[in-house]
């Protein structure tokens, strides 16, 4: 069964820095693997889909880069800002398209 | 475009109650999947239909259920409700040619 992991847990920045969160997952064999943004309380907000045959997929200030062998996403930030508070998780598909998730990460960007 | 929506936002039932819970896929999506969510925790994967079908089950018992009408909007009941079956339920939609999914708001669900 795959499992995925999300570190670190939470993270609090100061507004205007770059920031990595880390996402692994155990079993390589993935096809894609999707970002999403949660606010409190709220739905899923997808950022970024990236195919297995992809290493990197960018939007804006947001960079997610795939290493399937080694098992690792990482979602990269630029220039955070206040808004970007959220919980950011990340979450790979089975065969028939279901997910599995990992528990997240709490951003929190001090003005 | 619309997207995926849920209905109703918040539900506070008893335990032993049933609940249903409804789901709007988005326009040309017909895979509904529905995920649990308990509070400080990542979703986890109930079920998916596909074209009316379901496709898929995770860990959850028999008295999870669900069902997907011809418009690809899809249901979500759940039988003799337990205090722990309280969580935001999320709907995904996606369609067979793209695989990114789309959640819905989510229902909060709270159990007394």
């Amino acid at each position: 069964k795959q499992e995925v992991t999300q570190i670190p847990a939470a993270l609090s920045v100061p507004e205007g820095e770059n920031l990595v969160l880390n996402c692994s997952f155990t079993d390589s064999a993935i096809y894609n693997l999707q970002w999403f943004r949660q606010d409190p309380g709220k739905g899923l907000t997808s950022l970024l889909l990236i195919q297995s045959s992809q290493r990197e997929q960018t939007s804006g200030r947001l960079n997610a880069s795939l290493d399937k062998s080694s098992g690792r996403s990482t979602l990269y930030i630029a220039a955070s800002q206040p808004g970007d508070s959220a919980t950011y998780l990340c979450a790979v598909p089975n065969t028939g398209n279901q997910f599995y998730f990992g528990t997240g990460t709490s951003l929190t960007v001090i003005p | 475009e619309t997207g995926v929506t849920q209905s109703p936002t918040h539900l506070i039932k008893t335990r032993g109650q049933q609940v249903t819970l409804r789901c709007s896929s988005q326009s040309g999506h017909n895979t509904v999947s529905w995920y649990q969510q308990a509070l400080g925790q990542g979703p986890q994967f109930i079920f998916q239909y596909y074209r009316e079908e379901e496709n898929g089950r995770g860990n959850f018992p028999p008295r999870f259920s669900g069902l997907q009408f011809p418009n690809y909007s899809s249901e979500l009941n759940v039988n003799a409700l337990e205090l722990d079956d309280s969580a935001l339920y999320l709907c995904a939609s996606s369609s067979g040619l793209v695989p990114e999914q789309f959640f819905g708001p989510g229902t909060r669900l709270t159990v007394l």
